[in-house]
């Protein structure tokens, strides 16, 4: 079945520099979405991606969906404290199944002030 | 306009008890997940419900039950809890139909001793 997988699994990082997370599909995926959850919090949505290539920004945060839609990441410039959280994709299954939304492991994301 | 309501928010059970874990959306969504969070692991799929009157297998269902008792409601249940279902439970719910995000309730934590 299909599969999400994410690197890295940590990333610790000083306030200012950059981040990136990057997920990877065994299969192509109709669309994929990211979502953040603060420590002791819920995942939140973030954005969905769907047509191959796409870019979408907010604020500091790029997302780009690859061209064979199998790859996707999240891409954060200048980190602060507030960007702390892990940071999950997700994607529906293969064969039919567009509701089964998995999820990758997520990149858990501290920030040194 | 609540979102999605899951009780209890925490719960300790002995092993071998058994309980149900409560989610209730008042977003008029179609589909309804349950995951469950442990350290390391991401969000693992139980359960998923695409629409009132269905239920399917998500990756690790083993050891649950589900019921979609209405379009509002998808309840979990375990029928004889092990140590090995303690864990973070997430109820979610979206209506694809609308291209709508995945909303996530607060969490229920579970402990089996």
């Amino acid at each position: 079945g299909q599969q999400v997988m994410q690197i890295p699994q940590y990333q610790h990082v000083q306030e200012g520099e950059d981040f990136t997370t990057y997920c990877n599909s065994s299969t192509t995926l109709s669309n994929i979405q990211w979502y953040k959850q603060r420590p002791g919090g819920h995942p939140v949505f973030l954005i969905q991606l769907v047509k191959s290539g796409e870019v979408k920004k907010q604020k500091r945060l790029t997302f780009q969906f690859g061209e064979a839609k199998k790859n996707s990441s999240l891409h954060i410039t200048a980190t602060q404290t507030t960007d702390v959280g892990t940071y999950f994709c997700a994607g529906p299954g293969s064969g039919g199944s567009n509701y089964k939304l998995t999820f990758g492991k997520g990149t858990l994301l501290t920030v040194n002030p | 306009n609540a979102g999605v309501t899951q009780t209890p928010k925490f719960q300790v059970l002995k092993t071998g008890q058994s309980m149900t874990l409560q989610c209730a959306q008042d977003m008029n969504h179609n589909s309804m997940y349950w995951y469950r969070q442990d350290p390391g692991m991401g969000l693992r799929l139980i359960y998923y419900s695409a629409s009132e009157g269905t239920t399917d297998k998500g990756e690790v269902p083993n050891g649950y039950n589900v019921s979609r008792l209405n379009k509002r409601e998808f309840s979990l249940r375990l029928e004889s809890a092990a140590p090995s279902q303690t864990s973070v439970y997430f109820c979610a719910s979206v209506s694809w139909a609308r291209n709508e995000k995945l909303f996530f309730g607060s969490g229920t934590q579970l402990s089996v001793l």
